[in-house]
C-alpha cells in the first residue's frame, strides 16, 4: 500500500522557519517526482514545488522561490521542504504527493499524504 | 502564469442525474489538464489525465473532454460518493495551477 506521512508542520512566527518531512512507503520512492501542494482554508490546492527523481531538478512557484528549498533522500524514503522567511499567506495545510507519469514524464498526481498544518501568525 | 476558470462554482444535482462541468484556461494548455476530486478533510484524487484519459480505478461513468483551451468533465450517473469538489489542473506551464473548483452538492 502507498503511503506518504507528513510531518513538521505548526505555528511560527512571520520570518520563522519549519521543515516539512515526508517519509513515504509501499513503492519505489527513487522511480518517481515528488511534489509539495498547499492548500488553504476554502481555496483550491496551490502547487509548491516539484523535484526530480534524482533530485536533480527543482522546480518552485514564484511566491516561494528564495526562501522554500525542496529536497530528498532516496536512501531512506524522505521528501523535505525547508521553509525559511515565512509569511502569514503561507498558512496552509502542506500536502506530500508523487507524482505519475509515463516514459520519464510526469503527468499527474496519483497519491497524496493527509497533509500537515502551517500557520504563520504573530 | 494561466489561470483556470472553472464554471458553475456549484451544481446542485439529485443521485442518477448527470453533472457536467467546465474548465477555461486563459491560454492553451495543449491538452495537458487532469481533474481531481476532493471529500471535505480529505486530499484530492485523481480521477483523470491528459483531458480524457481515466486514471487507475476510476470508474466510467467519468469522462473527459475538450482541446485548446476548454475542458469538460463528465459524471453520467451520479453516485452518492461523486459529491464534492472538482478541481481542473493544467500541466502545461509552470508553475502548475489548479482551478478555483466546482462543488458538487446533493440538491
Amino acid at each position: 500500500e502507498v503511503q506518504l506521512v507528513e510531518s513538521g508542520g505548526g505555528l511560527v512566527q512571520p520570518g520563522g522557519s519549519l521543515k516539512l518531512s515526508c517519509l513515504v512507503s509501499g513503492f519505489t520512492f527513487s522511480n518517481h517526482w515528488m511534489t509539495w501542494v498547499r492548500q488553504a482554508p476554502g481555496r483550491e490546492p496551490e502547487w509548491v514545488a516539484n523535484i526530480h527523481k534524482d533530485g536533480s531538478e527543482k522546480y518552485y512557484v514564484d511566491s516561494v522561490k528564495g526562501r522554500f528549498n525542496i529536497s530528498r533522500d532516496n536512501a531512506v524514503n524522505s521528501l523535505s521542504l525547508q521553509m525559511n522567511n515565512l509569511r502569514v499567506e503561507d498558512t496552509a495545510l502542506y500536502y506530500c504527493a508523487r507524482g505519475w507519469g509515463l516514459n520519464g514524464n510526469y503527468y499527474a498526481i496519483d497519491s497524496w499524504g493527509q497533509g500537515t498544518q502551517v500557520t504563520v501568525s504573530s | 502564469e494561466v489561470v483556470l476558470t472553472q464554471s458553475p462554482g456549484t451544481l446542485s444535482l439529485s443521485p442518477g442525474e448527470r453533472a457536467t462541468l467546465s474548465c477555461r484556461a486563459s491560454q492553451s494548455t495543449y491538452g495537458y489538464i487532469a481533474w481531481y476530486h476532493q471529500k471535505p478533510g480529505r486530499a484530492p484524487s485523481l480521477l483523470i489525465y491528459d483531458v480524457y484519459n481515466r486514471a487507475s480505478g476510476v470508474p466510467a461513468r467519468f469522462s473527459g473532454s475538450g482541446s485548446g483551451a476548454d475542458f469538460t468533465l463528465t459524471i453520467d450517473s451520479l453516485e452518492p460518493e461523486d459529491f464534492g469538489v472538482y478541481y481542473c489542473q493544467q500541466r502545461s506551464h509552470w508553475p502548475w495551477t489548479f482551478g478555483q473548483g466546482t462543488k458538487v452538492e446533493r440538491k
